[in-house]
């Protein structure tokens, strides 16, 4: 089992709705999460961290950890084609300083 | 401008052939690391380093050879590539440790025939 398990998409996804992506991992012990965006062609970038169980809010995204499910999940509201990219779910270690990366999820946002 | 650069950007050589890609920040990042990403693999740390003269092994460090002997800069120095190489590699940066935002250079894109 991968440690950062994401499902590669693509999801297709109809603007103005909301789109979900979720994130499981397998090291209780972890317990910082990341979500970077990377658009076709270009590196990744830092949407949103979270360490804590429950909701952290910024604009039109929101995180959830539910660390007892272990599991991290994205949401996107009013989702914009401008939204469209490979979103990256990460964890970072507590024992070193390693990050570990999911496979990353295709999202499509249809006009 | 805050930036991380990579040179070059696309490379092509041949299995054997020492080279290295080079990776500079200039945002007086104490943590550095290299990752490559393959499809459907994502991006998979190859080595990081968490200060000058300190350095680690990541998940697939084979084949690879990092230094830090100055704080901006950690290149990525590959002996004999070989095709299995192959592949997209990405420099990143950040304060203090991996905890903090990544910030990513442009990419190299390798590939050894």
């Amino acid at each position: 089992q991968k440690e950062v398990e994401q499902n590669s998409g693509p999801l297709s996804v109809p603007e103005g709705a909301i789109a979900s992506l979720n994130c499981t991992y397998s090291d209780r012990g972890s317990q910082s999460f990341f979500w970077y965006r990377q658009y076709s062609g270009k590196s990744p970038e830092l949407i949103m961290f979270i360490y804590s169980n429950g909701d952290k809010e910024d604009g039109r995204f929101t995180a959830q950890l539910n660390k007892a499910s272990q599991y991290v999940s994205l949401l996107i509201r009013d989702s914009q084609p401008s939204d469209s990219a490979t979103y990256l779910c990460a964890k970072a270690q507590d024992s070193n300083y390693q990050l570990i990366w999911g496979a990353g999820t295709k999202l499509i946002i249809k006009p | 401008e805050a930036q991380v650069t990579q040179n070059p950007r696309y490379l092509i050589t041949v299995t054997g052939k020492k080279l290295t890609v080079t990776c500079s920040q200039n945002m007086n990042h104490e943590y550095m690391s290299w990752y490559r990403q393959d499809p459907g693999l994502g991006l998979r740390q190859i080595y990081y380093s968490m200060n000058v003269e300190v350095t680690d092994k990541g998940d697939v460090p084979e084949g690879y050879k990092v230094s830090r002997k100055e704080k901006r800069n950690f290149p990525l120095i590959l002996e004999s590539p070989s095709p299995n190489q192959t592949s997209l590699y990405f420099c990143a940066s950040s304060h203090g440790t991996p905890k903090e935002t990544q910030y990513f250079g442009p990419g190299t894109r390798l590939l050894v025939l």
